[in-house]
């Protein structure tokens, strides 16, 4: 049962431009969710977060967009540098936390 | 750097046999979760302790087991190995239970190969 779903394995995007990635969820418990970028042969590292109560959280660079009605979740990256070049998971928690498979962005110099 | 460290980085080992997965969660954090990742999938979620207690199980096998120690470190043991175990084990803390939500924070992982 996969509460958490990110249904683009990767995105190729070209330095400067903006990276979108989408998430959608089942579950309307969820509270709280995330971002996390992964690096090869290292753990994923938290990125971003936005509490269920906010639609919209914004860190530098990166933003993180909340449609609850939709149980929708994206990122956004401007400008897009190819060291974001990763792979991106999604995140929601109500109680434990959940995550999506993640999609992988290249970003082309 | 997390603060979350897991040791070995790296384990081979054959079937059937049995091993440790060490975790040293964040200074402060009382909350230790492991997750396993296989072959580019997602990250599943195995069990969760919360200062020694278990909190939260999930996909985990009875082959499977874990344990939140009084340093609040933790240990995955994974016995009766088979080739399907193969996979990045990550452990992850996060900030005590009763705060405003807070991210998990994982260590590097310990990739497990079993020949």
């Amino acid at each position: 049962d996969q509460q958490v779903k990110q249904n683009s394995p990767s995105l190729s995007v070209q330095e400067g431009r903006i990276s979108i990635l989408n998430c959608d969820y089942t579950n309307s418990m969820f509270d709280y969710f995330l971002w996390y970028k992964k690096y090869p042969a290292e753990g994923p590292t938290f990125l971003i977060s936005i509490s269920s109560i906010k639609d919209k959280n914004e860190d530098g660079r990166f933003t993180v967009f909340l449609n609850k009605s939709a149980k929708h979740l994206s990122l956004h990256i401007v400008p897009s540098q190819p060291g974001d070049s990763a792979v991106y998971f999604c995140a929601a928690s109500f109680n434990k936390f959940y995550f999506g498979s993640g999609t992988k962005l290249n970003v082309k110099p | 750097d997390s603060g979350v460290t897991q040791t070995p980085k790296h384990l081979i080992t054959a079937t059937g046999q049995r091993v440790t997965l060490r975790c040293s969660p964040r200074s402060g954090d009382l909350s230790v979760y492991w997750y396993q990742q296989s072959l580019d999938q997602g990250l599943q979620f195995l069990i969760q302790y919360y200062n020694g207690e278990e909190r939260a199980k999930g996909n985990i096998l009875e082959r499977f087991s874990a344990q939140q120690f009084p340093d609040l470190h933790s240990e995955l043991n994974l016995s009766s190995l088979e080739l399907g175990d193969s996979a990045l084990y990550f452990c992850a803390s996060s900030a005590p239970s009763g705060t405003e939500n807070s991210p998990l924070h994982f260590g590097n992982g310990t990739r497990l190969t079993v020949t």
